[in-house]
């Protein structure tokens, strides 16, 4: 099974500042990646796909990088609404596995 | 617009069975690989099963594989989760979700999920 280590687990920082989130993978996903929000209470909502690919609808602040084994979320100009649960998800074979989380709190 | 709506969720004994079911709109069903994917409190994202168009394929994780089975009614566009022996840790919110194309690959839209609570 690919496993997913994500980090950090949790994320303090200030309106306006940049963020990245990494997601190591435990052998190469060849891009197979993608980037879920999960807002408290809510369902997760797709982000990124692909690796890179911004989901229909989806702020241009949000961008995703990496190939082989290492993928990188960026938020820029981190705003209110940004403040959510962040997991990333191989599918580049079965089982589909998550990484554990970030928590992406404000400072 | 697309929709998917979970139910049957609720609280169970140890040991026994329950039904989750997921009833889509607003797409093709019949067109797209559905999943469920689970989250118990306070924990990260599990994927428990996913089915092909058809039906005629399944995947399952370990965790799961052979208490519980996915199924579909293209016709009533409706996803299905049958729960057979039940343990605590099968406690979470369990989401349906559909899959962007076919075998494995991620998830472009999610239900608002239906709790399922495991204890005696």
């Amino acid at each position: 099974d690919i496993q997913m280590t994500q980090s950090p687990s949790f994320l303090s920082a200030s309106l306006g500042n940049s963020i990245t989130i990494t997601c190591h993978a435990s052998q190469n996903i060849k891009g197979w990646l993608a980037w879920y929000q999960q807002k408290s209470g809510n369902a997760p909502e797709l982000l990124i796909y692909k690796a890179s690919s911004l989901q229909s609808g989806v702020p241009s602040r949000f961008s995703g990088s990496g190939s082989g084994t290492d993928y990188i979320l960026t938020i820029s100009n981190l705003q209110p609404e940004d403040i959510a649960t962040y997991y990333c998800q191989h599918y580049q074979s079965f089982p589909l596995t998550f990484g554990g989380g970030t928590k992406l709190e404000l400072k | 617009e697309v929709q998917l709506v979970e139910s049957g969720g609720g609280l169970v004994q140890p040991g026994r069975s329950l039904k989750l079911s997921c009833a889509a709109s607003g797409f093709t069903f019949s067109n797209y690989y559905m999943a469920w994917v689970r989250q118990a409190p306070k924990k990260g994202l599990e994927w428990v099963a996913t089915i092909s168009t058809s039906g005629s394929r399944t995947y399952y994780p370990d965790s799961v594989k052979g208490r519980f089975t996915i199924s579909r009614d293209n016709a009533k566009s409706s996803l299905y989760l049958q729960m057979n022996s039940l343990k605590s840790e099968d406690t979470a919110t369990y989401y349906c979700a559909r899959q962007n194309n076919i075998g494995t690959t991620y998830n472009d839209y999610w239900g608002q999920g239906v709790m399922v609570t495991v204890s005696s």
